[in-house]
C-alpha cells in the first residue's frame, strides 16, 4: 500500500509570510502526528490529530496550528514565519497514535529567508 | 526538568562488531519508550517498550527497558554497513501528553 506522502517537498518563504503543509496518511490510519527537525533542537513533537480532533500538542507557539480532515489527511499551518522556523517538517501516521508503529513521510524542507 | 538523554552521541565501529546504545530519561508519569532508526530523512520505527525487563527482538536488533533505573538499551549484533544511521529514542510521559525525543546516537559502521 502507498506510504505517507507530504507536499510540497521543498518550500522557500520570506519572514512574515504564512505556509501550509499537507500530509496524506497511509490508508486506514486515523492518527497523524507532526514533527519539526532542526540541527540545533533535534526532532520535536508539534501535534497529533486523531479522527479530526487534536489529541496532543507540543510546546510550540500558537503560530503553529493544524487540522485533520474526515479522510484523515492533515494540514499544518505556520503563520508569521520567522527565520527559526526553517526546518524539516515530518508527518507520521499510525493506526492508534504515537505509541503505535508510526510511518513517517519524506518530509517538507522549509527555508525561511 | 523532564529530559531524555542518549549515549554515546556518536560511535564508529567495524562490520561484525556488537554495539549497545543507551537512552536514559527523567520524566513524570512514564508511559512508553520508542526506538527509531533515521538514515536519510524519515525515521523508521524499531521498537516500543512499556514493561520493564521484557526484551523485544527483531533480527540482529534487540531492546530492553529498565523502569527502575530509568533507561533502555538498544543492542545491534553483527553490525553491517547498512546499520549506519542515527538511532533516536523517544519517551511518552505525563499520561501521554508529552512526547520527547533524545538527541540521537550517530552510528557509523565501517567495512
Amino acid at each position: 500500500k502507498a506510504g505517507v506522502t507530504q507536499t510540497p517537498r521543498y518550500l522557500i518563504k520570506t519572514r512574515g509570510q504564512q505556509v501550509t503543509l499537507s500530509c496524506s496518511p497511509i490508508s486506514g490510519h486515523r492518527s497523524v502526528s507532526w514533527y519539526q527537525q532542526t540541527p540545533g533542537q533535534g526532532l520535536q513533537f508539534l501535534f497529533e490529530y486523531f479522527s479530526e480532533t487534536q489529541r496532543n500538542k507540543g510546546n510550540f507557539p500558537g503560530r503553529f496550528s493544524g487540522r485533520q480532515f474526515s479522510n484523515s489527511r492533515s494540514e499544518m499551518n505556520v503563520s508569521t514565519l520567522e527565520l527559526g522556523d526553517s526546518a524539516l517538517y515530518l508527518c507520521a501516521s499510525s493506526l492508534g497514535g504515537r505509541s503505535d508503529e508510526q510511518y513517517f513521510g519524506p518530509g517538507t524542507r522549509l527555508t525561511v529567508t | 526538568e523532564d529530559k531524555v538523554v542518549q549515549s554515546p552521541l556518536s560511535l564508529v565501529v567495524h562490520e561484525g562488531d556488537t554495539v549497545t546504545l543507551n537512552c536514559s530519561y527523567e520524566v513524570t508519569n512514564f508511559r512508553s519508550l520508542l526506538w527509531y532508526k533515521q538514515e536519510k530523512k524519515a525515521p523508521t520505527f524499531l521498537f516500543m517498550l512499556t514493561s520493564s525487563g521484557i526484551e523485544k527482538k527483531s533480527g540482529r536488533l534487540s531492546s530492553i527497558l529498565d523502569k527502575k533505573e530509568l533507561f533502555s538499551i538498544l543492542n545491534i549484533t553483527a553490525t553491517q554497513t547498512g546499520d549506519s544511521a542515527v538511532y533516536l529514542c523517544a519517551v511518552e510521559y505525563n499520561y501521554g501528553q508529552n512526547f520527547v525525543f533524545g538527541p540521537g546516537t550517530r552510528l557509523s559502521v565501517l567495512p
